[in-house]
């Protein structure tokens, strides 16, 4: 069964700084990771999604990385903002089928 | 991009009632249909697989009789909470697997307190 943790489970910063946000999974048998912003009370917004086959994906100050055989990925926010305050979710699909596993999860709490 | 809605956004009602949610994808269309439930400060939990023209798929521990669930069309599914209980208070949420771009869209959540 797959398993899907982040770390760390909560995290402050400092407006301005870089950070890196870290998602490990235990079966690397995967079709493709995707990353997500959740604020409070609301729905997901999808940030990023890398297939399998990809090392990275970028979206403005938004990069992920993914190392399937390892079985990680990691989020890094460059330049960080308030705005930037929300709940990060990675969740993998698999390689057959489609359910979403998804991982625990990282408050981000940026410091004006 | 493709837009999935939920409604209602929010339902509060007494214990013992039933409550239905609707999932619907507004322009694509949707064989597929996931539902999950959200605890407070917790990952989301798939609860259920929706199939459009068949049964659902539940997961491991979730009553198929207590969380019914409906794909009539290729656009809508709906997830009916029966008998509801202070309990089954969470935060619900579906996302619509588009077939042609073989992408999950996700709904805004619908918010359910249970007196």
């Amino acid at each position: 069964k797959q398993e899907v943790t982040q770390i760390p489970a909560a995290l402050s910063v400092p407006e301005g700084e870089n950070l890196v946000l870290n998602c490990s999974f235990t079966d690397s048998a995967i079709y493709n990771l995707q990353w997500f912003r959740q604020d409070p009370g609301k729905g997901l917004t999808s940030l990023l999604l890398i297939q399998s086959s990809q090392r990275e994906q970028t979206s403005g100050r938004l990069n992920a990385s993914l190392d399937k055989s390892s079985g990680r990925s990691t989020l890094y926010i460059a330049a960080s903002q308030p705005g930037d305050s929300a709940t990060y979710l990675c969740a993998v699909r698999p390689s057959s089928g489609d359910k979403l596993t998804f991982g625990t999860g990282t408050r981000l709490a940026v410091r004006p | 991009g493709a837009v999935v809605s939920q409604h209602p956004s929010r339902v509060i009602c007494k214990s013992g009632t039933s409550v239905k949610i609707e999932c619907r994808s507004l322009d694509f269309q949707a064989t597929t249909m996931f539902w999950y439930r959200q605890f407070p400060k917790q990952s989301l939990m798939l609860m259920a697989t929706s199939n459009e023209g068949s049964k659902a798929t539940y997961e491991q521990g979730v009553e198929k009789d207590k969380f019914l669930i409906n794909h009539a069309s290729l656009t809508l599914s709906t997830l009916t909470v029966t008998s509801a209980h202070p309990e089954d208070s969470s935060f619900y949420i579906c996302s619509a697997g588009d077939r042609f771009t073989d992408t999950q869209y996700f709904g805004p959540g619908t918010r359910l307190t249970v007196l």
